[in-house]
């Protein structure tokens, strides 16, 4: 079975502050690894999918990584804006049956 | 394209009372799932469709919650008779069959208060 931990479960940091959230995952046989984005009281918004062939993907200020080997993700968000201020949640998608399983998620708070 | 449309976008119930949380995934997605995500949680998977066939349901309360998928389309969550600890978000996400490219794709949820 699948589990998927979040670090931290919650941030504040200064604007313009490059940023790390954490993502580990039990198993190690998934598609893919998505990140998504959650405004309060909205629904998901996908960020960014890393292929279980892939090694990181990138799109504007933000880069994801993965590694299967030690069941970890990474999303890197530069120079941070109040903008950014959301929950942060992480999917591995496993097996035959498409099983999406996430994480708690790291809740991020940008300050000016 | 799109997105996955859900509906109502809020719901206030007295416990006790029954509700139904309508989704329409992606034209095309064959899995569909129904998330619940209580404020402060990541979301938790209630149930998994693949066309019109359940795939997962393990953690579904069966005693109160039904969920069903007619023609491998829209699918319909209800929740009866409610409880004060139902009060959450209900997601809807569909996606293609899996694979190392498949993303799911999220409504925008049904907040649910029961009071």
């Amino acid at each position: 079975k699948q589990e998927v931990t979040q670090i931290p479960a919650a941030l504040s940091v200064p604007e313009g502050e490059n940023l790390v959230l954490n993502c580990s995952f039990t198993d190690s046989a998934i598609y893919n690894l998505q990140w998504f984005r959650q405004d309060p009281g909205k629904g998901l918004t996908s960020l960014l999918l890393i292929q279980s062939s892939q090694r990181e993907q990138t799109s504007g200020r933000l880069n994801a990584s993965l590694d299967k080997s030690s069941g970890r993700s990474t999303l890197y968000i530069a120079a941070s804006q109040p903008g950014d201020s959301a929950t942060y949640l992480c999917a591995g998608l496993t097996g035959t049956a498409s099983k999406l399983t996430f994480g708690t998620g790291t809740r991020l708070q940008v300050t000016l | 394209e799109a997105g996955v449309a859900q509906s109502p976008r809020y719901k206030i119930i007295e416990k006790r009372q029954s509700v139904a949380f309508w989704c329409n995934p992606i034209s095309g997605h064959a899995t569909l799932y129904w998330y619940q995500q209580i404020l402060g949680q990541g979301p938790k998977l209630l149930i998994q469709f693949q066309n019109n066939g359940v795939v997962d349901d393990s953690q579904l309360p069966k005693d109160r919650f039904s969920a069903e998928r007619l023609k491998g389309v829209d699918s319909t969550l209800k929740i009866q008779p409610a409880k004060l600890e139902d009060s959450a978000v209900y997601l809807c996400a569909s996606s293609l069959p899996p694979s190392q490219f498949t993303e799911a794709f999220f409504g925008q949820g049904t907040r649910l208060t029961v009071v």
